[in-house]
């Protein structure tokens, strides 16, 4: 059973530019989440997904950026006209549907560097 | 705002000993912790939890305590090895949405 899935592992960006930042849960999760870490900071919360459905948008900015988790495919992280500021690692994690209250799996992180 | 605090950015331990992690809490609702340990360019990993019903769980090597009164928690690895060197971070979950204290990096020395 593979495990979160996040591609590129490393992304770099001109300021002003999209970024596109993909994850694929593990098989049989359904639940998915985006988490951020500045430098010398812990992990924020960004955003909760379930498929087609946004749970919880609480910790996104309220610009250019924006989330989805398809019926089919794997949840994107999209990013609009990139600054220097959203240099940063984005981690992606899933859990079963009863378990994300619980423990959630982390992928390996997109290591986003905006130039 | 941080709601989940680890005041120790760092913490150095020979080979053997045990190490203590701290972490204190805000919210008294706080009912459900966890523990995740995470490798320089990986994603954090599930370590071990602990309900607020309980004041102790164990797992091997690692315990984790709870003390509500005081709203603090700590991790207890020992004996402590050089594979445990890694950033420790304590959460909390709320409803999904994991609330993550600043890490302590830990190393162990041979």
């Amino acid at each position: 059973n593979a495990g979160v899935m996040q591609n590129p592992r490393h992304l770099v960006r001109r300021r002003g530019q999209e970024a596109r930042l993909r994850c694929s849960p593990m098989k049989g999760h359904s639940h998915v989440y985006w988490y951020r870490q500045l430098p010398e900071e812990g992990l924020k919360f960004m955003v909760y997904l379930q498929k087609e459905n946004i749970i919880d948008e609480s910790g996104m900015p309220k610009e250019r950026f924006s989330a989805e988790f398809p019926k089919e495919g794997p949840s994107i992280l999209r990013i609009q006209q990139v600054v220097r500021g959203d240099s940063a690692a984005y981690f992606c994690a899933s859990s079963p549907p009863d378990r994300g209250i619980y423990e959630q799996y982390f992928g390996p992180g997109t290591r986003l560097t905006v130039t | 705002d941080q709601q989940v605090k680890q005041n120790s950015p760092s913490l150095s331990v020979q080979e053997g000993r045990i190490s203590i992690l701290n972490c204190d809490y805000t919210n008294s609702m706080f009912d459900y912790f966890l523990w995740y340990k995470k490798y320089p360019a990986e994603g954090p990993t599930f370590l071990i939890s602990i309900s607020s019903i309980k004041d102790k769980n164990e797992d091997g090597r690692f315990t984790v305590f709870l003390n509500k009164s005081a709203k603090h928690l700590s991790l207890h690895i020992v004996p402590s090895q050089p594979g445990d060197s890694a950033v420790y971070f304590c959460l909390y979950n709320q409803g999904g949405k994991l609330i993550f204290g600043q890490g302590t990096e830990l190393s162990v020395k041979p």
